[in-house]
């Protein structure tokens, strides 16, 4: 088992461009969350999917889009990048819901200049 | 947004010693509290989920209490070893997890 798996692991981005941060995980996990984290801030929530077919807003969702492709899939879409959306980001996934244990990949690293 | 807040920020430990850090949440509408351990350039690896008012877990070295009625969660590390060094995370859930900022230890050799 893979566990979750991130791609890509470091991105330059130029203001303004668009990419799509990739998530996927073998666990058979309903729910699936992207964190971005930011130092001295912890992990923020951006947006999480408590099973297919449905995402919802965390508590820094602007800027960001996101789709559950299916059970094993949840992307992350920077549409028009800024400077303030360098940081790393994780995703994590759990059985179901906040009384499970998160797993989380390994992280991207985005800086935009 | 919760307000999770973890104390002190950083702590240095002499390798040996023992020492605990403090995770305070909203005490009401408790659902469960998440302890999770981040070494740098790793990623989040959990060490406990605690659900119940008074519950206490431990692993090898590293414990945990829970007070839902006051809102605090303490950990504690018992004869820090140098590989103890990391960022602690508590994480308070409703229905999504809210994340404090860490507590950071470094234990000195």
């Amino acid at each position: 088992n893979a566990g979750v798996t991130q791609t890509p692991k470091f991105q330059v981005l130029k203001t303004g461009q668009s990419m799509t941060l990739q998530c996927a995980q073998d666990m058979n996990h309903n729910s699936m969350y992207w964190y971005r984290q930011d130092p001295g801030m912890g992990l923020r929530l951006i947006y999480y999917s408590a099973s297919e077919g449905t995402t919802d807003k965390g508590e820094v969702p602007n800027g960001y889009n996101v789709s559950r492709l299916n059970k094993r899939e949840f992307s992350l879409r920077l549409e028009s990048a800024a400077p303030s959306q360098t940081s790393v980001y994780f995703c994590a996934s759990s059985d179901r819901d906040g009384q499970e244990t998160q797993y989380f990949g390994p992280g991207t690293r985005l800086l935009v200049l | 947004i919760l307000n999770v807040e973890q104390s002190p920020q950083s702590l240095h430990v002499q390798e040996g010693d023992s020492t605990n850090f403090t995770c305070s949440f909203p005490s009401s509408n408790f659902y469960a509290l998440h302890w999770y351990r981040w070494e740098t350039a790793k990623s989040p690896e959990a060490l406990f989920v605690m659900t119940l008012n008074g519950d206490e877990k431990k692993k090898g070295r590293i414990s945990a209490t829970l007070n839902t009625k006051e809102g605090y969660s303490y950990l504690y590390i018992k004869g820090s070893q140098p590989e103890d060094s990391a960022t602690y995370l508590c994480a308070f859930v409703d229905y999504k997890l809210s994340f404090g900022a860490g507590t950071t230890v470094t234990v000195r050799a």
